[in-house]
């Protein structure tokens, strides 16, 4: 069966360390793979897209990696500030196309 | 722009009642989505619409039905609720299957 995951284990760092999340899928062949982030009591809010043909994609502090011969998605966060903490969740559209599957998702914690 | 709004922000429900969950975009998005969202088991497709006047399942669809009469509406309904359906759900938006905006949620307890 398709898996997308994600640890479920809260990710403690120090501020300006680098944090890295991972995401890892099973029987699955996406064509791209989605980021977002998602603070207490809100809906979640995207942050990068990132497709099968592209190896790193940026976008200011955040870089994302695609792997799809590990079946893997690093996301990074470098300069971590204490604003960064909320839990990061990783989706993946399904192998009919129609409908994006969300992992767990990482809580982020960034201590001052 | 409002983006995606939910109604009700917080609802409580005894067992067997009915309710419907209103979400409205004002992005001119074809579609739209419906999740629950519960600890432990992360964001769960309830049921989607690919446009106006269309809808399918997700992976969580029993005990739920949608409506999509207008393009800016995505209406979901609990003719029957249950306890199990105690969850925060969450509607969303977006073009094809790019980026999606979701709404504030919607925190449901069905006592």
């Amino acid at each position: 069966s398709q898996k997308i995951e994600q640890n479920s284990e809260a990710l403690n760092i120090q501020e300006g360390k680098t944090a890295t999340l991972t995401c890892n899928y099973t029987n699955y062949s996406p064509a791209y793979l989605q980021w977002y982030r998602q603070d207490p009591g809100r809906g979640p809010v995207f942050l990068l897209l990132i497709r099968e043909n592209e190896k790193e994609k940026r976008k200011e502090r955040l870089k994302v990696t695609f792997d799809t011969t590990l079946k893997q998605s690093l996301f990074h966060i470098t300069a971590s500030q204490p604003a960064d903490s909320a839990t990061y969740l990783c989706a993946l559209v399904n192998n009919a196309g129609n409908m994006l599957t969300f992992g767990g998702g990482t809580r982020l914690m960034v201590k001052p | 722009n409002a983006g995606v709004t939910q109604t009700p922000k917080f609802r409580v429900l005894k067992t067997g009642q009915s309710m419907t969950l209103l979400c409205a975009q004002d992005m001119n998005h074809e579609y739209m989505y419906w999740y629950r969202q519960d600890p432990g088991m992360g964001l769960r497709l309830i049921h989607y619409s690919v446009g106006e006047g269309t809808t399918a399942k997700g992976e969580v669809p029993d005990g739920y039905n949608v409506s999509r009469l207008k393009k800016q509406n995505f209406l979901l309904g609990l003719e029957s609720a249950a306890p199990s359906q105690t969850s925060v759900y969450f509607c969303a938006s977006s073009n094809r299957l790019n980026e999606q905006f979701f709404g504030p949620g919607t925190r449901l307890t069905v006592l």
